[in-house]
């Protein structure tokens, strides 16, 4: 097992475009967590799934980002109409029993919007 | 509503010598703390975890905490830094809401420096 992937590792957008990043969880871990980093920060929280449940979205920072496992296995991140304060890392992870285990991170995607 | 605070943004350190990086965090009951590294264009790495039991966590690459209840406090520490030690750390402890555990709330991260 290669540990969790991320794609795109880095995306750059214009203002106002919609973006969709995907991450491959190692393949047994059934929770999957997404993070935002911004310059300076500590990870922050997002949302997860356990399985293909959605069990947390509310920290997800607006209506304009969303977030699918439709089969469980990997998901992806959607942020429409981007902004310049979007700019940021997203991180995924993933877990076997939950996040009290540990988690594996992946090396993130990095968004630039200009 | 839990938090955790790194008081020190930046630590130099010369090689060989001993290091503690310092965290509090802020929550009512027995708390969940997390260490991690990130190294630069890696993703962030589990170092150790306190759920409870022995206050003293012995974790990855020669590192160790205590938790320290009465201070509100997880540091983290090594004896005898390496080059390859020069990263980010970050502390974090267990997110709630009223579905139970979540995520982690982390740290602004400390940047540690070493000197040859």
């Amino acid at each position: 097992d290669t540990g969790v992937s991320q794609d795109p590792r880095h995306k750059i957008t214009k203002r106002g475009q919609n973006v969709t990043f995907r991450c491959d969880p190692i393949s047994e871990h059934n929770r999957l967590y997404w993070y935002r980093q911004t310059l300076g920060q500590g990870p922050e929280f997002l949302t997860y799934f356990q399985n293909e449940a959605q069990l947390e979205k509310s920290r997800l920072l607006s209506d304009r980002f969303s977030a699918e496992r439709p089969k469980g296995s990997f998901s992806t991140l959607e942020i429409q109409r981007t902004e310049q304060g979007d700019s940021a890392m997203y991180l995924c992870a993933s877990s076997l029993a939950g996040l009290l285990d540990g988690y594996t991170f992946g090396s993130g995607t990095r968004l630039t919007v200009v | 509503a839990q938090s955790v605070t790194q008081p020190d943004i930046h630590i130099t350190v010369s090689e060989g010598a001993s290091l503690e990086l310092r965290c509090n965090y802020s929550y009512g009951a027995t708390p969940y703390l997390f260490w991690y590294v990130q190294s630069p264009g890696q993703g962030l790495q589990l170092l150790l975890k306190y759920f409870s039991g022995d206050t003293l966590v012995q974790g990855i690459k020669g590192f160790e905490a205590e938790f320290k209840r009465s201070q509100s406090s997880f540091n983290l520490r090594k004896p005898s830094v390496h080059w390859s030690d020069a990263a980010e750390y970050f502390c974090a402890v267990v997110l709630y809401s009223g579905g139970g555990a979540d995520g982690l709330t982390f740290g602004k991260g400390t940047h540690l420096i070493i000197q040859p």
